[in-house]
C-alpha cells in the first residue's frame, strides 16, 4: 500500500522561504496534495499536483515533484507568522484503484520566528 | 464558498456508550469520507461512501463502526460501543462535484474531537 513520509519539524525566520519535503511510495499515476492544519482547526487544502507534472506554482506556493525519487516539496515564499501550522502531504489512491482515499504523512510542524 | 460542516465540535462520552458524529458534506459532492487523527499521529482513512453504500473501508473500520446517509444532506459515523482508544479527532470530507473530472480534491470539515473516558 501507499506510504508517505515527512520530516516532523521545520523552523524558519519570517520573510525567508520554507521548504517542506515529503516522499511517497506509489509509482502509479495519482494526485498529491498539500494540506495545512492550524492549531485546533481542520485540514485546509492548499494545492495539489498530478504525478506527471514537475512543478506547480500558486501565488506564494510552489510544488516540486521528482518522480524518479518519488519526492515532493512545498516551498512557501516570504514566509509569514500566519504560515505557522502543520503541513500534511497526502497521496491519493491511484487512478482506478478505489474510492480516491488519501494516505497522509505525519505532518511537518512549521514554526515561523518573527 | 460551500464548506463541510461537522457537529458537535467536541463530544465526551463514557466507555461503552454509543456516539453519532454528524457531517454535512458539500451539497453537490458525490464521495464522502471519514478520517481520524489520534493526538500527535497521522490522519488515517476510515471509510468512503459513494452512491449510498460503503465503497472502501480500512482495517480500523471494524464492526463497531457504521456510516449512514439518512437524508439528502447528512452523513453520519456511528461508534456502537466506544473504547478509550477511539479518542481522536474525527474528520469528515467530501469530494467530486457531479460531472467533475480531475483532481477530485477532498474538502475537510473542522472535525469532531471525541473524548472517551
Amino acid at each position: 500500500g501507499e506510504d508517505v513520509e515527512q520530516s516532523l519539524f521545520l523552523s524558519v525566520r519570517e520573510g525567508d522561504s520554507s521548504v517542506i519535503n515529503c516522499t511517497y511510495t506509489d509509482s502509479s499515476s495519482t494526485y498529491l496534495y498539500w494540506y495545512k492544519q492550524e492549531p485546533g482547526a481542520g485540514l485546509q487544502l492548499l494545492t495539489y499536483i498530478f504525478s506527471n507534472m514537475d512543478m506547480k506554482q500558486d501565488q506564494r506556493l510552489t510544488v516540486l515533484l521528482n518522480k524518479k525519487d518519488k519526492h515532493l516539496s512545498l516551498r512557501i515564499a516570504d514566509t509569514q507568522t500566519g504560515d505557522s501550522a502543520i503541513y500534511f502531504c497526502a497521496e491519493r489512491d491511484p487512478l482506478g484503484a478505489g474510492s480516491y482515499q488519501l494516505t497522509f504523512g505525519k505532518g511537518t510542524k512549521l514554526s515561523v520566528i518573527p | 464558498e460551500p464548506e463541510v460542516t461537522q457537529t458537535p465540535s467536541h463530544q465526551v462520552t463514557q466507555m461503552g456508550q454509543e456516539v453519532i458524529l454528524r457531517c454535512v458534506p458539500i451539497s453537490n459532492h458525490l464521495y464522502f469520507y471519514w478520517y481520524r487523527q489520534i493526538l500527535g499521529q497521522k490522519v488515517e482513512f476510515l471509510v468512503s461512501f459513494y452512491n449510498n453504500e460503503i465503497s472502501e473501508k480500512s482495517e480500523i473500520f471494524d464492526d463497531q463502526f457504521s456510516v449512514e446517509r439518512p437524508d439528502g444532506s447528512n452523513f453520519t459515523l456511528k461508534i456502537r460501543s466506544t473504547k478509550l482508544e477511539d479518542s481522536a479527532m474525527y474528520f469528515c470530507a467530501s469530494s467530486t462535484p457531479i460531472g467533475a473530472r480531475g483532481p477530485y480534491e477532498q474538502y475537510f470539515g473542522p472535525g469532531t474531537r471525541l473524548t472517551v473516558t
